[in-house]
């Protein structure tokens, strides 16, 4: 089964507009990290913003910010303002201490393309 | 700045000639993992290092390798390799595997493997 799923594959957001990337997740365990990445076409892996499972706030960071819905298992990235340089593909990913350690578990992607 | 290095960038060899990709690191961090990347896809974990304890996915195939011969040092080696093994590789490393908290894996700049 899926743990995450990015039902977006791609994007196109005018240049100063918001846009919000979806992000739905699968656990039973109840404690879990939830992150987003961000890959430019240079290729580079950049994190970008982490919610863990008992955080009561959603996570902020700059221009990026998680909406975090707990009862519906979902994780969106909202960045504001959008720039030319946020063109990248985003990744979701979870980690699950409990049941899988270590790894990371990433969705497929959403390729994100800011319009002049 | 980097706290992530690999070398090269872009490696090109031949069909079934060995090759090894390197990545090094400066966060002094105890587990580096090797991913695969196609082309639009999610990176897929290969294995990992916990310190000097290895880690194999169990469809990683036998062809890769991996070596660790310090804390900052970790190598992928790929034997025989074939035109499916084209991909980008990277590296990452985190402090830790088993706790939970905003750790994020840190990525290197990734090696575009060519196969010719």
């Amino acid at each position: 089964a899926q743990k995450i799923t990015q039902t977006q594959p791609g994007m196109f957001v005018q240049e100063k507009e918001a846009v919000t990337l979806d992000c739905t997740y699968d656990t039973s365990d109840p404690s879990y990290g939830l992150f987003w990445y961000k890959q430019p076409s240079s290729g580079e892996m950049i994190f970008l913003i982490y919610q863990g499972s008992y955080d009561q706030q959603n996570a902020t960071e700059g221009r990026y910010s998680l909406n975090f819905q707990k009862a519906r298992k979902s994780a969106n990235l909202v960045i504001s303002a959008s720039q030319l340089g946020d063109s990248a593909m985003y990744f979701c990913a979870m980690r699950e201490p409990r049941s899988n350690d270590y790894k990371l578990s990433f969705g497929a992607g959403t390729t994100v393309t800011v319009r002049a | 700045d980097a706290m992530v290095i690999q070398n090269p960038r872009y490696q090109v060899t031949q069909f079934g000639k060995p090759v090894t990709l390197s990545c090094s690191q400066t966060l002094n961090h105890n587990v580096m993992y090797w991913y695969q990347q196609k082309s639009s896809q999610a990176p897929k974990l290969l294995f990992h290092y916990y310190d000097k304890d290895f880690n194999n996915e169990a469809d990683t195939p036998d062809n890769f390798q991996s070596r660790r011969p310090n804390t900052s040092f970790c190598f992928l080696d790929i034997r025989s390799p074939g035109l499916g093994d084209a991909a980008m590789y990277l590296c990452a490393t985190s402090r830790d595997r088993a706790i939970v908290g905003s750790q994020p894996q840190h990525f290197g700049d990734g090696t575009r493997l060519s196969i010719l």
